[in-house]
């Protein structure tokens, strides 16, 4: 099956700070999701990005398929944006997304 | 709120019990995923359904069940339960293709 990878594992940040988190997958796929895990354990979806680049706010991301790998970028990073960054991959339509370890961010004030 | 509700948010039981957990997709959405985070094994994938039938099935013990109904909602059965079952349960329903996963809030279940 498909693997993912993500980069670093834990970070951690001054508030105020940019930072980069990395998710490489080891085949092609046609879907792929940034969700952020508050410290409540909810899943909140942040980007569904399966090629290109999309901005929210203080977060994009960037999606290079054929490269195999999706950025995130928070930037000006505050302490409500502390949590675990998950991204996932799936190949096709309907069919379940796979999970990488996760970034556990800390923002610090 | 995401759309996608689960019941209960909290659950504590004893090992050997059954539990069942609830999930009411987003209105539209015809696909339901459950999956399982644990401390050891981040997010697994259990099963999927789609317009009432399973689609895929993943990591699922044969401890565990589960079924879409005619509304769409979903449950899943937890059985024979033992101490390693303790994790977050999340449901997530789609759209389709192009729209991605939104996650219900999750039903935290402890085995004691």
């Amino acid at each position: 099956g498909i693997q993912v990878e993500q980069s670093p594992p834990d970070l951690i940040l001054q508030e105020g700070a940019n930072s980069t988190l990395r998710c490489n997958f080891s085949d092609s796929v046609n879907n792929l999701q940034w969700f952020h895990q508050n410290p409540w354990g909810q899943l909140i979806n942040l980007f569904y990005i399966p090629s290109g680049t999309k901005q929210n706010g203080r977060l994009s991301a960037t999606t290079v398929a054929t490269e195999r790998y999706s950025l995130l970028y928070i930037s000006s990073s505050q302490t409500t944006d502390s949590g675990v960054y998950f991204c996932a991959v799936s190949r096709g339509y309907g069919q379940n997304f796979v999970f990488g370890p996760g970034t556990r961010l800390s923002v610090l004030p | 709120d995401s759309g996608v509700t689960q019941t209960p948010k909290h659950l504590i039981t004893a090992t050997g019990q059954r539990v069942t957990l609830r999930c009411s997709p987003r209105s539209g959405d015809l696909s339901v995923y459950w999956y399982q985070q644990s401390l050891d094994q981040g997010l697994q994938f259990l099963i999927q359904y789609y317009n009432g039938e399973e689609r895929a099935k993943g990591n699922i013990l044969e401890r565990f069940s589960a079924q879409q109904f005619p509304d769409l909602h979903s449950e899943l059965n937890l059985s024979s339960l033992e101490l390693g079952d303790s994790a977050l349960y999340f449901c997530a329903s789609s759209e389709g293709q192009g729209y991605g996963y939104t996650f219900g809030s999750g039903t935290r279940l402890t085995v004691v």
